[in-house]
């Protein structure tokens, strides 16, 4: 089954622990996301990867980071979270961004105490 | 600043009768439009798209309309039934670009 898997679904944590959750996909897209969602303001991409070993900044990339060694994986590391990173986060997954809908995770809800 | 905006948060529907759900964007260089549904504790889910060169895009009950001089895409559900309330996010792209930028989302209850 087509899927992209994220761990943990939930997490609550304290302020500057580091903690990273992971993001795997089985069908061998190029294009991986992170998003966060937060009441009000819909979903905003954090970072995206074209590919193995290329990465971006979205628009709200600050506290985070990412890597893509491998293409069904990209994690999302928080070095040193803060309660403002409370949030519902999302990967997702295409075959590309041009004309290609987007597979998504089904979400990991952190909250940073 | 946000480039795709749903301004209603909520709409309430009555079983069969239609939905129209409304999404408005600024940047005039997008040119791949989607939407997405999403329940409760569930990842969004591809429901339809729509590219710049059309103006309407049919899927059995969805269908979406595109009006590039307005900078306006609306999906319209019919008839609407109870496994349709969920919350609908409209989400746009440029071909050029590598980036998707999502509305806030709207909550549709379609009431039996």
């Amino acid at each position: 089954e087509a899927q992209v898997t994220q761990n943990p679904r939930y997490l609550i944590t304290v302020t500057g622990k580091k903690l990273t959750v992971t993001c795997s996909q089985n069908m061998n897209h190029e294009y991986m996301s992170w998003y966060r969602q937060d009441p009000g303001l819909g979903l905003r991409q954090i970072y995206y990867s074209m590919n193995v070993e290329v990465t971006d900044k979205g628009d709200v990339p600050e506290g985070y980071k990412v890597s893509r060694k491998e293409k069904r994986n990209f994690p999302l590391i928080l070095e040193s979270p803060s309660p403002n990173q409370t949030s519902l986060y999302f990967c997702a997954s295409s075959k590309g961004i041009s004309n290609q809908p987007q597979h998504f995770g089904d979400g990991t809800r952190l909250s940073i105490l | 600043d946000q480039q795709v905006k749903q301004n209603s948060p909520s709409l309430s529907v009555q079983e069969g009768r239609i939905s129209i759900l409304n999404c408005d964007y600024t940047n005039s260089m997008f040119d791949y439009f989607l939407w997405y549904k999403k329940y409760p504790a569930e990842g969004p889910t591809f429901l339809i798209s729509i590219s710049s060169i059309k103006d309407k895009n049919e899927d059995g009950r969805f269908t979406v309309f595109l009006n590039k001089s307005a900078k306006h895409l609306s999906l319209h559900i019919v008839p609407s039934q109870p496994g349709d309330s969920a919350v609908y996010f409209c989400a746009a792209s440029r071909n050029t670009g590598n980036q998707f930028y999502f509305g806030t989302g709207t909550s549709l209850t379609v009431i039996p």
